[in-house]
């Protein structure tokens, strides 16, 4: 089993829709989670990080945790095609290595 | 914009030949982690350098080794390269200690192609 879970897609979804993305982890060390956001041949950008388990907010982004169920999820509000990328968990038990899932990749059309 | 630089951008090397990847962290920085990511795959760590030494590593082989230097800038070396070894090479800065509050800044990676 692997550490971190991740649907890797690919998800098309209309412009406009909410988008959710998931994963799931087995480690409950794990304390610090995160969402990058990779583009074609770009590296990983960081769209949110939290710490504790419920919910984060940013603009049209929201991170949730779940951490009694190991689950975490982001939500895109409004997607636009600019929001077409992958998308990718990591997770960290606190100061050195992250540990990323596959990816999921998101298309979002006209 | 100070981000973390990566060079070269692309690199084309054969079977058993050894391949030299550079960084330079973000301004401020003072940690560099390396990850490989294959296509279609989540990066995997590979090893993290702060002080001017490894401090953790993840499950690679001894092929693949590394150097900081005092101004933080950092290599990734891989010796006997494997066909298997094609993928994308990230850099990773952060400060260290900080890590967990905010994040890790990383780079537009060095696609790596053994033939």
């Amino acid at each position: 089993q692997k550490e971190v879970e991740q649907d890797p897609g690919p998800l098309s979804v209309p412009e406009g829709a909410i988008v959710s993305l998931n994963c799931t982890y087995s480690n409950s060390a794990f304390q610090y989670f995160m969402w990058y956001r990779q583009y074609s041949r770009k590296g990983p950008e960081l769209l949110m990080y939290t710490y504790s388990s419920g919910n984060k907010e940013d603009g049209r982004f929201t991170a949730q945790v779940d951490k009694s169920s190991k689950y975490i999820s982001l939500f895109i509000r409004d997607s636009q095609p600019s929001d077409s990328a992958t998308y990718l968990c990591a997770i960290t038990g606190g100061g050195n290595k992250l540990t990323f899932g596959t990816g999921t990749q998101l298309k979002v059309e006209l | 914009d100070a981000g973390v630089t990566q060079s070269p951008t692309h690199l084309i090397k054969t079977r058993g030949q050894q391949v030299t990847l550079r960084c330079s962290p973000k301004s401020g920085h003072d940690t560099v982690s390396w990850y490989q990511q294959a296509l279609g795959q989540g990066p995997q760590f590979i090893f993290q350098y702060y002080e001017e030494e490894e401090r953790q590593r993840g499950n690679f082989p001894d092929r693949f080794s590394g150097h900081q230097f005092p101004n933080y800038s950092s290599e990734l070396n891989v010796n006997a390269l494997l066909l298997g070894d094609s993928a994308l090479y990230l850099c990773a800065s952060s400060l260290w200690g900080d890590q967990a509050n905010y994040g890790y800044t990383f780079g537009s990676g060095t696609r790596l192609t053994v033939v």
